[in-house]
C-alpha cells in the first residue's frame, strides 16, 4: 500500500479555503486517492475520491497532479462545523472487499 | 444517518465478561467491517466479510470473535478483555464491486474495559 503523508493538524477561519495537501510519492497506476472525514466520537464519512485532475463535488474539490504523487483537497469558504480530522487515504480499488488503512489524518480547527 | 446502525453505543464490562456488539446495515451492501479507534492512534482494520465470509483478519487476538450471519448483520463477540482493549469499536459497509469502494460508518460503540 502506498504510505501517504499529511499535516497534523491546521488551523483556519471561517468563510476561507482551505487546502490540505497528501504526498504519495509511492502510488501505483492502479491506486485512487480518498478523502474522509471524521468528527469526533463518529465515523468517518467519504468525501471525495480522484484518480487524476481534478475532481468536484457539492462537499469539496480533489485536485491531482499530472505525476498523482500528491493530491489537495480544497474545502471552499468553511464553517465551524467543518472542523474534524481529514484522512488522505491511497489504494487499488478493483473492486474487492477491501479495508481501508488510515493514518493519523490532518485535524482541522475552523475558528470563528 | 449513514445507514449503518451500531448497539450498544457505550458499553463498560469488566474484564471476565462476555458481551457482544451489534451492527445492523441498511443499504443492501454485500461487504461489512470491523475497525478499532484507540486513542490518538489510526483506525485499524480488525474484520472484513465479504458475502457472509471472512477474507480479512488482521492479526486480531482471538478473545475479539466475529460473526456475521447474513449480509445485514455483524457482530462482534468479545470475552476476557484486556484494559488495553478500551476503544472505539466501528463497523462500516460497502458494496463489494463499487470501484469507488465507498464504505459507510455506523457511529460506533464506546467500549471501556474496567
Amino acid at each position: 500500500l502506498a504510505k501517504t503523508t499529511q499535516p497534523i493538524s491546521m488551523d483556519s477561519y471561517e468563510g476561507q479555503e482551505v487546502n490540505i495537501t497528501c504526498s504519495h510519492n509511492n502510488i501505483a497506476t492502479n491506486d485512487y486517492i480518498t478523502w474522509y472525514q471524521q468528527f469526533p466520537s463518529q465515523g468517518p464519512r467519504f468525501i471525495i475520491q480522484g484518480y487524476k485532475t481534478k475532481v468536484t463535488n457539492e462537499v469539496a474539490s480533489l485536485f491531482i497532479p499530472a505525476d498523482r504523487k500528491s493530491s489537495t483537497l480544497s474545502l471552499p469558504r468553511v464553517s465551524l462545523s467543518d472542523t474534524a480530522v481529514y484522512y488522505c487515504l491511497v489504494g487499488d480499488l478493483r473492486g474487492g472487499a477491501d479495508g481501508l488503512t488510515f493514518g493519523k489524518g490532518t485535524h482541522l480547527i475552523i475558528q470563528p | 444517518e449513514t445507514g449503518v446502525t451500531q448497539t450498544p453505543r457505550h458499553l463498560v464490562m469488566g474484564m471476565t465478561n462476555k458481551k457482544s456488539l451489534k451492527c445492523e446495515q441498511h443499504l443492501g451492501h454485500n461487504a461489512m467491517y470491523w475497525y478499532k479507534q484507540s486513542a490518538k492512534k489510526p483506525l485499524e482494520l480488525m474484520f472484513v466479510y465479504s458475502l457472509e465470509e471472512r477474507v480479512e483478519n488482521n492479526s486480531v487476538p482471538s478473545r475479539f470473535s466475529p460473526e456475521c450471519p447474513n449480509s445485514s448483520h455483524l457482530f462482534l463477540h468479545l470475552h476476557t478483555l484486556q484494559p488495553e482493549d478500551s476503544a472505539l469499536y466501528l463497523c462500516a459497509s460497502s458494496q463489494a464491486g463499487d470501484r469507488a469502494n465507498e464504505q459507510f460508518f455506523g457511529p460506533g460503540t464506546r467500549l471501556t474495559v474496567l
